[in-house]
């Protein structure tokens, strides 16, 4: 069954780094999305991309983020300077239809701690 | 500002019991409701949806349940296993079609089922 993959599995890095995570979604999707889960929260919307851009964004997303579609399989989370409180699981998903016509699929997760 | 919530923060059953998870939100504009379920280490995994102008829906071994009067959301398990012991997120995107994956998940609930 086509999944979605995440790399890496867990990162950690030191405040102010960058770091970039990334994902290779379900192959015949056309709608891409970062979500966050900071531990023992609940999952919170990050942004979507469709038609190589952004098509929606949280005020998560700040100035420090950004995504990337550089070829054909892969979507990229990159978060330049890192903070304490960027701790969390990011998790990547997918869909071949808009998320209100369709289920999102998401991939197992990236688990960044920041020291 | 607008959420999704949770009555109940867990739940513990015996296996062959059914479960009820119960969810609230407050966006009367919701369109489109999902539940999810997390395992442990694991993405959020779709379990089964409900548009605004149903109430109930059906999939195997669960019942989603939408009362629109009072905005609240259920989830019922036939039969629960063990293997269902997950949390359990309920998500809702807003309507209009203007969205493009901003689900919004509640808290969760943790379902333990005792063999």
């Amino acid at each position: 069954e086509p999944e979605v993959t995440q790399t890496p599995s867990h990162q950690v890095t030191q405040m102010g780094q960058e770091v970039i995570l990334r994902c290779v979604p379900i192959s015949n999707h056309l709608y891409f999305y970062w979500y966050r889960q900071i531990l023992g929260q609940k999952v919170e919307f990050l942004v979507s991309f469709y038609n190589n851009e952004i098509s929606e964004k949280s005020e998560i997303f700040d100035d420090q983020f950004s995504v990337e579609r550089p070829d054909g399989s892969n979507f990229t989370l990159k978060i330049r300077s890192t903070k304490l409180e960027d701790s969390a699981m990011y998790f990547c998903a997918s869909s071949f239809q808009r998320p209100n016509t369709g289920e999102l699929f998401f991939g197992e997760g990236s688990r960044l701690t920041v020291l | 500002g607008e959420s999704v919530g949770l009555h109940l923060p867990t739940l513990s059953v015996q296996e062959g019991d059914n479960s009820i998870i119960n969810c609230a939100y407050s966006n009367s504009a919701s369109d489109y409701f999902i539940w999810y379920k997390q395992e442990s280490g694991k993405g959020p995994q779709f379990i089964i949806d409900i548009r605004s102008n149903m109430d109930k829906r059906q999939g195997q071994r669960v019942t989603v349940l939408l009362n629109k009067t009072v905005k609240h959301l259920s989830l019922q398990i036939a039969a629960t296993q063990p293997g269902d012991s997950a949390v359990y997120f309920c998500a809702e995107i807003a309507a209009g079609g203007t969205s493009y994956g901003k689900l919004t998940f509640g808290q969760g609930t943790i379902l333990t089922v005792h063999p």
